[in-house]
């Protein structure tokens, strides 16, 4: 079993909808990390969080310690937010920045 | 803005050569890290670097070895090039120390081809 786990592995959606992402964790960790990565490859940090809920714009992450999970929504989805969204942690175990990634949630939006 | 820039976006090499990719942080980071992104294994950790000269071996080393000279600058260097090492490799960097979590600013990758 990965240590990270992310679900689901695609999502196809309407432009509007509502969009969340889930992410499963196994390790004790000092942080999660939501990332996007766009076609091309190039990848951009969106959230860094060890606890509750943080809010940018139209994306909300929140994480729960206890459970060991973390969702990211999407608000009023757009075309432009199609991506993969990766989900990646680090422990104290080994290394808060040597971190562990999830395979990716591949979301397409349809206009 | 942090920019990591990669020598190149796309890179094909034969087996047996000796292979060279640079990433060039201009943020002052402590940290830099080699990535390789393959389909269905997610990003995995090769190797990161803490401080000049210092390295540390991540998850899947072998067959890898780093560089890091100048603050700014981090090699990955495959010895001797084979074709399980087709791969997007991406380089990322942050502030320290490492036991902190910080974010991490990545690169565009490089797309190499090994044939």
């Amino acid at each position: 079993k990965n240590e990270v786990e992310q679900s689901p592995q695609n999502l196809t959606a309407q432009e509007g909808e509502f969009i969340t992402i889930n992410c499963s964790y196994s390790v004790g960790i000092s942080a999660l990390h939501w990332l996007q990565q766009h076609p091309g490859g190039g990848i951009v940090s969106l959230f860094m969080l060890s606890s509750g809920k943080k809010k940018h714009g139209r994306l909300i992450a929140t994480i729960n310690i206890q459970e060991k999970h973390s969702s990211l929504h999407i608000t009023a989805s757009h075309p432009r937010d199609s991506a993969v969204y990766i989900c990646a942690v680090g422990g104290p175990d080994r290394g808060a920045q040597k971190l562990v990634f999830g395979q990716g949630t591949r979301l397409t939006i349809n206009p | 803005d942090v920019k990591v820039t990669q020598s190149s976006r796309y890179l094909v090499k034969r087996t047996g050569e000796k292979v060279f990719l640079e990433c060039v942080q201009d943020m002052d980071h402590e940290n830099m890290f080699w990535y390789r992104q393959d389909p269905g294994l997610g990003l995995r950790l090769i190797y990161f670097s803490y401080d000049v000269k210092m390295k540390e071996k991540g998850d899947i080393p072998e067959g890898y070895s780093v560089s890091r000279e100048k603050k700014e600058r981090f090699s990955l260097i495959l010895e001797s090039a084979s074709t399980n090492q087709t791969s997007m490799y991406l380089c990322a960097s942050s502030l320290g120390p490492v036991w902190v979590a910080y974010e991490q600013y990545f690169g565009p990758g490089t797309r190499l081809t090994v044939t």
